[in-house]
């Protein structure tokens, strides 16, 4: 039973550019959360997606957008990339019913130049 | 506004010593309280987990409690490892706008050394 896996692991842009992340959630899974963690802090809530909708959002402009997919694996976009949006962006996987129980993948190091 | 806090931010203890790290939240309502830890460069690991009526909750050599009429939480860690080295990170889940969210503390950093 595979977790939840994130792609790519590590990413180097450039300021202006834009990038996407991937995740599948862990099987059976239906919400798919996404976070940002700066390096020595804990990790910011970005948004949260269950059927296909965004359907919760934390303090983030409008350059970060995401999608979920029919088979619930998710990608988060951000756009007009800063030096500030260096960071892990984790994603997190749970059931739509008990999200307090949330299973996250391993992070895709984001740096931004 | 929801807080989880979370003391000391860093710690460092020898090998085969224990250590009990802290947590403190004003999330309401309450729903669940769950221990990560989290390696560098890594996503967190789940340790523990514990809802209102549970006050104690072991995994191998990590046991946490929880007071859920102070709103505090404890890890601690027994005969501590090398590989214990990493942050420990307090997620308090609570009710809002019909949904559960989730409150991250902002861990503690724990480096045992030999």
């Amino acid at each position: 039973d595979a977790g939840v896996t994130q792609s790519p692991t590590h990413l180097i842009k450039t300021r202006g550019q834009q990038v996407t992340l991937r995740c599948s959630p862990k099987s059976g899974h239906d919400t798919v959360s996404w976070y940002q963690q700066a390096l020595g802090q804990g990790p910011q809530f970005i948004f949260q997606y269950y059927e296909e909708e965004e359907r919760q959002r934390g303090n983030f402009p409008d350059r970060f957008s995401g999608h979920q997919f029919p088979n619930y694996s998710s990608e988060l976009n951000v756009n007009a990339l800063l030096l500030g949006d260096s960071a892990l962006y984790l994603c997190a996987s749970s059931l739509s019913g008990d999200l307090g129980k949330l299973f996250f993948g391993s992070g895709t190091q984001l740096s931004v130049l | 506004k929801n807080q989880v806090e979370q003391s000391p931010q860093s710690l460092i203890i020898l090998e085969g010593k224990n250590c009990t790290l802290q947590c403190n939240y004003t999330v309401s309502p309450f729903s669940n309280l769950r221990w990560y830890k989290q390696d560098t460069g890594r996503g967190p690991v789940s340790l523990t987990i514990m809802t209102f009526s549970e006050n104690t909750k072991s995994n191998g050599r990590y046991t946490a409690t929880l007071d859920a009429d102070t709103k505090q939480s404890s890890l601690h860690i027994t005969a501590s490892q090398l590989s214990d080295s990493a942050s420990y990170i307090c997620v308090v889940g609570g009710l809002g706008g019909g949904y559960q969210k989730v409150t991250f503390g902002t861990g503690t950093k724990l480096q045992v050394i030999p």
